[in-house]
């Protein structure tokens, strides 16, 4: 098993500028989540995932965007990159929500300039 | 929401017994308390989980009041390497979705 994977590991985008971080799980979870860690700060929830065709926003989702058509991956997207949105993105899927551990990827270091 | 409380930063020597209290007052029935590790550039690890009274692995142990309204992480005769931090999470049911929300974090630092 990879486990989680995400691409790519670093990006740098210019403000305005689109792009799309992906993410997969080959352990065949249910939930799935994106996290963004600012500098010095700990991990905010953005979308998840409880299965396929069904996500819901987290703690802080504008700008972002995703959809979850398979199990197995879930894109989070960025419609208009703003520095602000500089940031490490984690995905991170888990079998069931509340009962079972969490297992993240490695992360994207993102910059927008 | 079931948001937690935790120390922002703790102090520790090499050898000695930590432990690390989270606050989750709105903590639901069927919520878990889980917690976390994470090293600077990596995503963060799983330490511990648990429901109510103790839960203890290799790595450490947790314990949990019978309110369940806190939670505390016990790391025995922490090293250089448990310089760290410790995030605590517990399920989130606001909108009828479960939801895992980290909190704050513990930063803990462990001196030689």
């Amino acid at each position: 098993n990879a486990g989680v994977t995400q691409t790519p590991k670093f990006q740098v985008l210019k403000t305005g500028q689109s792009m799309t971080l992906q993410c997969a799980q080959d352990m065949n979870h249910e939930y799935m989540s994106w996290y963004r860690q600012d500098p010095g700060m700990g991990l905010r929830l953005i979308h998840y995932s409880v299965g396929a065709g069904i996500t819901d926003q987290g703690e802080v989702p504008n700008g972002y965007n995703v959809s979850r058509s398979t199990t197995e991956d879930f894109p989070l997207r960025l419609l208009s990159a703003a520095p602000s949105q500089t940031s490490v993105y984690f995905c991170a899927s888990s079998t069931r929500v509340g009962e079972d551990t969490q297992y993240f990827g490695p992360g994207t270091r993102l910059t927008v300039l | 929401l079931a948001k937690t409380t935790q120390p922002i930063s703790m102090d520790s020597y090499e050898g000695q017994e930590v432990n690390i209290t989270c606050s989750h007052n709105n903590i639901a029935t069927n919520d878990y308390i889980t917690w976390y590790q994470q090293f600077p550039s990596q995503g963060p690890r799983f330490i511990i989980q648990g429901y109510k009274t103790k839960v203890t692995n290799e790595v450490a142990s947790l314990f949990i009041p019978a309110d369940r309204k806190s939670s505390t992480l016990s790391l025995p005769r922490v090293s250089l390497s448990d310089t760290a931090v410790y995030y605590c999470l517990v399920g989130d049911t606001g909108t009828g979705f479960q939801k895992l929300v980290f909190g704050t974090g513990t930063r803990l630092l462990v001196s030689p």
